[in-house]
């Protein structure tokens, strides 16, 4: 089983600051198949990106994605209030498992 | 535009069972794969299972592996997941969730709400 490791636990940031998550798998994520969804309070988790780098539909290109191999990164460039939630990154290139999440809290 | 809704969910004692259901719409069911992803309260999500697109080929996480069972009835367009045995550790929203392809090794493109099951005495 790949375990992927997500660090920070908290990121405290304040609006339109940049913020940097890491990801960083157990053994190689063949073809860079990894994925990055948020979650809010209440809300079931959406996906963000997909093939490590990859946006999904309607999702602001503040939003990027980048690494492969064992470390992968989700950065926002500038915060917008409702960026601060929790983010979880999911690797299927053997089976597949989440990370633990990096929560995004106003600082 | 596609919509899980998950339903069975309920307070029911250790060591028994539980089946969970998922309707789908809006897609083409029989052309993806379908996956169960659970949430205890207050911590992370944890994959649980998941189903190619004809139910041919199936995968579980270890702690659940033996005890739950998935499976999907693609003239129904529905996802299920019969589980046994259950204990306290198995406490959670579960999701329903679309895989991007046909094949279960895949990332999650939509989401249902989830189904609470809350296994106490």
């Amino acid at each position: 089983e790949i375990v992927l490791t997500q660090s920070p636990g908290t990121l405290s940031l304040s609006p339109g600051e940049r913020a940097t998550l890491s990801c960083r798998a157990s053994q190689s994520v063949g073809s860079s198949s990894l994925a990055w969804y948020q979650q809010k309070p209440g809300q079931a988790p959406r996906l963000l990106i997909y093939g490590a780098s990859s946006r999904a539909t309607g999702i602001p290109d503040r939003f990027s994605g980048s690494g492969s191999g064992t470390d992968f990164t989700l950065t926002i460039s500038r915060l917008e209030p409702e960026d601060f939630a929790v983010y979880y990154c999911q690797q299927y290139g053997n089976s597949l498992t989440f990370g633990g999440g990096t929560k995004v809290e106003i600082k | 535009e596609v919509q899980l809704v998950e339903s069975g969910g309920a307070l029911v004692q250790p060591g028994r069972s539980l089946r969970l259901s998922c309707a789908a719409s809006g897609f083409t069911f029989e052309d993806y794969a379908m996956h169960w992803v659970r949430q205890a309260p207050g911590k992370g999500l944890e994959w649980v299972s998941g189903v190619n697109w004809n139910g041919g080929g199936t995968g579980y996480a270890a702690s659940v592996r033996g005890r739950f069972t998935i499976s999907r009835d693609n003239a129904k367009n529905s996802l299920y997941l019969q589980m046994d045995a259950l204990g306290a550790e198995d406490t959670a929203l579960y999701y329903c969730a679309k895989g991007h392809t046909s094949g279960w090794y895949c990332y999650l493109d939509y989401w249902g709400q989830g189904t609470l099951v809350t296994v106490s005495s």
